[in-house]
């Protein structure tokens, strides 16, 4: 039974370049979070994503940030144009209903 | 403002006592609480959890103390062993589990287990 999986582990993007992180969430779950975390910070909520829909995007920043979870295949969250401070590790986790949140071993995104 | 708060960056005990880790949390609708795991390069994963309506959940050698009107909540591992040297990070949410609205993390604790 696979677990999370996010990919990839490592990105590197220069100032203005688009990142795309991937997340497949955990088989049978439908719920799928994504959370960052900055240096020497806990883990901050971004968004909240059922198939198809967006339930909480309360933690995402307005602009360049997006995120979805389509009816087939893996959720993105994309970042345009990304700048420094978008350098940090970008967390997935699923879960099903009400069952505890299972992550991804995340994505560590570098902006040079 | 920080609505669960780990004070202790990191902590050290001797392989073989008890490690005993704090939260705090300010938002009274917590009703949900859980503690991850986290090693370098890897994802949190999943400890122990406990429900406001209880103040005790025990698992092995991992126990949670739920004390609502100090909204306090601490994990004891005991004996503490190799293994256990990771971060500790606490979270709460509104409703069972991971919640519509997600989980609310402190910054971790660092716990180190000395040989």
């Amino acid at each position: 039974n696979a677990g999370v999986m996010q990919n990839p582990r490592h990105l590197v993007r220069r100032r203005g370049q688009e990142a795309r992180l991937r997340c497949s969430p955990m088989k049978g779950h439908s719920h799928v979070y994504w959370y960052r975390q900055l240096p020497e910070e806990g883990l901050k909520f971004m968004v909240y994503l059922q198939k198809e829909n967006i339930i909480d995007e309360s933690g995402m920043p307005k602009e360049r940030f997006s995120a979805e979870f389509p009816k087939e295949g893996p959720s993105i969250l994309r970042i345009q144009q990304v700048v420094r401070g978008d350098s940090a590790a970008y967390f997935c986790a699923s879960s099903q209903g009400s069952s505890p949140l299972h992550f991804g071993n995340g994505t560590r995104l570098t902006v040079t | 403002d920080q609505q669960v708060k780990q004070n202790s960056p990191s902590l050290s005990v001797q392989e073989g006592r008890i490690s005993i880790l704090n939260c705090d949390y300010t938002n009274s609708m917590f009703d949900y609480f859980l503690w991850y795991k986290k090693y370098p390069a890897e994802g949190p994963t999943f400890l122990i959890s406990i429900s406001s309506i209880k103040d005790k959940n025990e698992d092995g050698r991992f126990t949670v103390f739920l004390n609502k009107s100090a909204k306090h909540l601490s994990l004891h591992i005991v004996p503490s062993q190799p293994g256990d040297s990771a971060v500790y990070f606490c979270a709460a949410s509104v409703g069972s589990g991971g919640g519509a609205d997600g989980l609310t993390f402190g910054k971790g604790t660092h716990l180190i287990i000395q040989p």
